[in-house]
């Protein structure tokens, strides 16, 4: 079965902590993929980033840093320097080449980051 | 550069009608997702297109649901007979599908409040 947990349901910081979310993922695959999505309130996903599962290298794109780690299957996010606009719900997704479904993510319930001035 | 978009954005109607909703992807993207998204959920997959073909449906699609997606281009999301349950998000993605899993790109959702 796959399976994505964000066990953190809120988290509230003030402008200019850093803060890391957490996500921890299941499969039998060998081969997959994960993501990180930003829902602000207005709705849209907006994408993050991707990673396959042979690619355990860390990723940093300014304030955001993503630590992908097989041995704990753990894909966490961490924002630096944390700013109001990133005030959001974040979700974690995986998703495997198995069988006959190819491509559909499945979703962490997602951790709501406000972020205060 | 024009993403994913969605039509309506809201709708409200009352239990028993029946409702569709639209989705424009990503030009020359292949493949359509569907997902249901309920208050405090992640998303949750419902169907999949490649071009006009749909591949794939969710158990959670039941037969009061069906979409279509006519010339591989748009696509459509009927619910027949709708119920309370069904109020909830209805997001819409494309990807352009090469030989491995390929990132989705997301529409701003159709709210539906089913009174």
């Amino acid at each position: 079965a796959q399976k994505v947990t964000q066990a953190q349901t809120e988290i509230s910081v003030v402008e200019k902590e850093d803060v890391t979310l957490d996500c921890v993922y299941e499969t039998r695959d060998t081969t997959y993929y994960l993501f990180w999505y930003k829902q602000p309130p207005s709705g849209e996903l907006v994408f993050l980033i991707r990673r396959n599962s042979f690619d355990e290298q860390n990723e940093i794109s300014g304030r955001y840093s993503w630590n992908f780690q097989k041995s704990t299957s753990s894909f966490n996010f961490t924002i630096t320097a944390s700013q109001v606009v990133d005030s959001a719900v974040y979700f974690c997704a995986l998703s495997a080449d198995y069988g006959g479904s190819q491509g559909n993510l499945i979703f962490g319930k997602g951790t709501k980051l406000s972020v205060k001035p | 550069d024009t993403g994913v978009s969605q039509d309506p954005r809201h709708k409200i109607t009352k239990r028993g009608q029946n409702v569709t909703f639209r989705c424009d992807p990503i030009s020359e993207h292949n493949r359509l997702y569907w997902y249901r998204q309920t208050l405090g959920q992640g998303p949750e997959f419902l169907t999949y297109f490649q071009n006009e073909a749909q591949l794939e449906k969710s158990r959670l699609l039941s037969d009061r649901f069906s979409a279509e997606r006519p010339k591989g281009s748009f696509s459509t999301l009927e619910i027949q007979r709708t119920e309370q349950g069904d109020s909830a998000m209805y997001l819409c993605a494309s990807s352009l599908q090469g030989t491995g899993i390929e990132t989705q790109y997301f529409g701003p959702g159709t709210r539906l409040l089913v009174l």
